[in-house]
């Protein structure tokens, strides 16, 4: 069964340091999301592409996260400079039909910033 | 701007009954509501989609509501097993009809 694939599993930085994270959806799969969860609390959308457009990011730092899908199937996270409040976990997920149909979840990367 | 209400963070109850959660929604009309299963350090996994002009929709033990007159859906699972332990988050397609949002979740736990 096809699955979104995210690395790495587990990351620690210091803070100041900059951090990457990288996701491969469903073959196929136009939507592609990329969500923040901190611990207690729902999924958080930081941003959203359509094929390699960008449809959504009006939640995403822009001051320090950066998103991109070049090609329209992988996509890279980065956050730089990291700062302790970015802890949490990051997840991509992808889907066929934006909002409108099932997403699909990768198994998220733990940032940890100290 | 639209807001997602679970409104129980933790529900417990014993073996065999029936779990119901709440999503409540406000300031806008989705046009389809999602719930997902989430287990502790893994990503959410879809469980079941409901449009806005269906009432009802059930698969196996699961079953889901959706007025969109009281702005609620809820979710049941009939004959709960402590193997659904988990957190259950709603979801819904934003004012736009592009993004997924979800609600905070309520973490259910089953005694046996």
């Amino acid at each position: 069964e096809a699955e979104v694939a995210q690395s790495p599993r587990y990351k620690i930085t210091e803070k100041s340091q900059a951090v990457a994270f990288w996701c491969d959806p469903i073959s196929g799969h136009a939507t592609l999301y990329w969500y923040r969860q901190i611990l207690g609390q729902g999924p958080e959308l930081l941003v959203q592409f359509q094929d390699e457009s960008v449809v959504d990011d009006s939640q995403l730092p822009k001051d320090r996260f950066s998103a991109e899908r070049l090609k329209g199937v992988d996509s890279t996270l980065k956050i730089q400079p990291a700062e302790l409040g970015d802890s949490a976990m990051y997840l991509c997920a992808s889907s066929t039909q934006n909002g409108r149909s099932e997403a699909f979840f990768g198994q998220g990367t733990r940032l940890t910033v100290v | 701007s639209q807001k997602i209400e679970q409104n129980s963070e933790a529900l417990n109850i014993q073996e065999g009954k029936t779990a119901t959660l709440t999503c409540n929604y406000t300031n806008y009309s989705p046009a389809y509501l999602q719930w997902y299963r989430q287990d502790p350090g893994r990503g959410p996994v879809f469980l079941l989609l409901i449009r806005e002009n269906e009432k009802e929709k059930r698969k196996e033990r699961l079953k889901v509501t959706f007025d969109t007159t009281l702005k609620q859906s809820l979710f049941h699972i009939t004959a709960s097993q402590p193997a659904d332990s988990a957190t259950y988050l709603c979801a819904l397609d934003n004012q736009a009809g592009t993004a997924l949002i979800f609600g905070k979740g309520t973490t259910l736990s089953v005694s046996s």
